[in-house]
């Protein structure tokens, strides 16, 4: 079946540094969107990519759909100690369902 | 509030008993989903409903797992002679029928089978 790898698992960075978390599919894509959960917390949608190609900026965040609909990535620049949260990955294979398989997650702290 | 709203918060429950989880989508909303999340995974998929009717469900949930949603307004998640692998965070989320499909999510119910 589909399958959505995440890596890396943990990253542990000093406020300021950058943070970049990676997504792979085994299969093409339809989209794919981004959610942080926050310890204890809920998935919260932080933005869906559509097109190939694709690239959206969200203030320090920056998400990018690879050009074969099957890789995306999130890079988060000056990470503050607001950023720490497990950040998630689901793909979507069609927008017919809205169905998502989740990656497991890239788990960020922020050592201030 | 009009988020999702899932009940109850907590259950703890003996191996072998049946429970029932309820989940409150946004009101406008048609599609309504059921995730499972065990500690350090990303939420699994269980099944979806657009508006009444139940489109899809994983191969990998057990017979003992069953959704409705009657109406197509609230949904339930039954989990009958539950065991302790049960033990996990079953998450309801919801989202449009058209546009971007963000899915919104209930804070979730946490099921411990002792």
């Amino acid at each position: 079946g589909q399958q959505v790898m995440q890596i890396p698992q943990y990253q542990h960075v000093q406020e300021g540094e950058d943070f970049t978390t990676y997504c792979n599919s085994s299969t093409t894509l339809s989209n794919i969107q981004w959610y942080k959960q926050r310890p204890g917390g809920h998935p919260v949608f932080l933005i869906q990519l559509v097109k190939s190609g694709e690239v959206k900026k969200q203030k320090r965040l920056t998400f990018q759909f690879g050009e074969a609909k099957k890789n995306s990535s999130l890079h988060i620049t000056a990470t503050q100690t607001t950023d720490v949260g497990t950040y998630f990955c689901a793909g979507g294979r069609s927008s017919n369902t809205g169905k998502l398989i989740f990656g497991q997650g890239t788990t960020l702290q922020v050592k201030p | 509030d009009t988020g999702v709203s899932q009940d109850p918060r907590h259950k703890i429950t003996k191996r072998g008993q049946n429970v029932t989880f309820r989940c409150d989508p946004i009101s406008e909303h048609n599609r309504l989903y059921w995730y499972r999340q065990t500690l350090g995974q990303g939420p699994e998929f269980l099944t979806y409903f657009q508006n009444e009717a139940q489109l899809e469900k994983s191969r990998l949930l057990s017979d003992r797992f069953s959704a409705e949603r009657p109406k197509g307004s609230f949904s339930t998640l039954e989990i009958q002679r539950t065991e302790q692998g049960d033990s996990a965070m079953y998450l309801c989320a919801s989202s449009l029928l058209t546009g971007v499909a963000e899915a919104f999510f209930g804070q979730g119910t946490r099921l411990t089978v002792v």
